[in-house]
């Protein structure tokens, strides 16, 4: 596609339920990353996809977190059992030559 | 692993003027250094980087300069414009992943 999609846009889910975030990259992208920005604040890497080789997965913040990436395209970030600290704006991002990213326009989580 | 600082966190500035944001970094293997622009409510964009075989970079308003020796670089904005009000964000990378900054919220008064 033209640029980096997200979905869903937005989504509220309450405490304790298990959601899915999804993430398609550019067309070609060989490099997918997770970063999560909370409010007011910068942006925490969470995991990192080049190619084959295996996920950097040394951001995650704990093993309620999980991600994959399906044929080398589509993403899928899970959060198990969501805490209201995980509410956050969860964004996705892509590149061709590590790394100069372009960002999607994120999924704001929102815990109740 | 890389460590980011970035200063100020929040700049106010008159239209016209020039606005400067630094930020330092920790690891010296990091070789590019890229510069992001984040609207409310839009994704993060990038507006200039730089890697480290140059010193200085300029495109238009902005301009990044780089010193590797005391691992610092700073964006500079000049001329503002209210529509430059937006929050900034500054990375270092070595060979993968960015590190960002924390960011600054720059605020142009007409």
């Amino acid at each position: 596609g033209a640029g980096v999609s997200q979905s869903p846009s937005n989504k509220v889910t309450e405490k304790g339920k298990d959601v899915e975030l999804r993430c398609d990259p550019i067309s070609g992208h060989t490099a997918l990353y997770w970063y999560r920005q909370s409010l007011g604040q910068g942006l925490e890497f969470l995991i990192y996809f080049q190619g084959n080789s295996a996920p950097d997965k040394s951001g995650l913040p704990s093993d309620r977190f999980s991600a994959e990436r399906t044929g080398g395209s589509v993403s899928t970030l899970t959060i198990q059992r969501t805490q209201q600290e995980d509410s956050a704006v969860y964004l996705c991002a892509s590149s061709q030559d590590a790394p100069g990213y372009t960002f999607g326009s994120g999924t704001r989580l929102t815990v109740v | 692993g890389e460590n980011v600082e970035q200063h100020p966190s929040t700049l106010s500035v008159q239209e016209g003027d020039s606005a400067v944001i630094k930020c330092t970094y920790s690891d010296s293997a990091s070789n590019y250094f890229p510069w992001y622009k984040q609207e409310l409510g839009k994704r993060p964009q990038l507006i200039i980087d730089i890697r480290s075989n140059v010193g200085e970079k300029k495109d238009q308003r902005i301009a990044v300069t780089l010193n590797k020796t005391a691992k610092h670089f700073s964006l500079h904005i000049t001329e503002t414009q209210p529509e430059d009000s937006a929050v900034y964000f500054c990375a270092a990378s070595g060979y993968s992943t960015l590190t960002f900054g924390k960011g600054t919220m720059l605020l142009v008064s007409p």
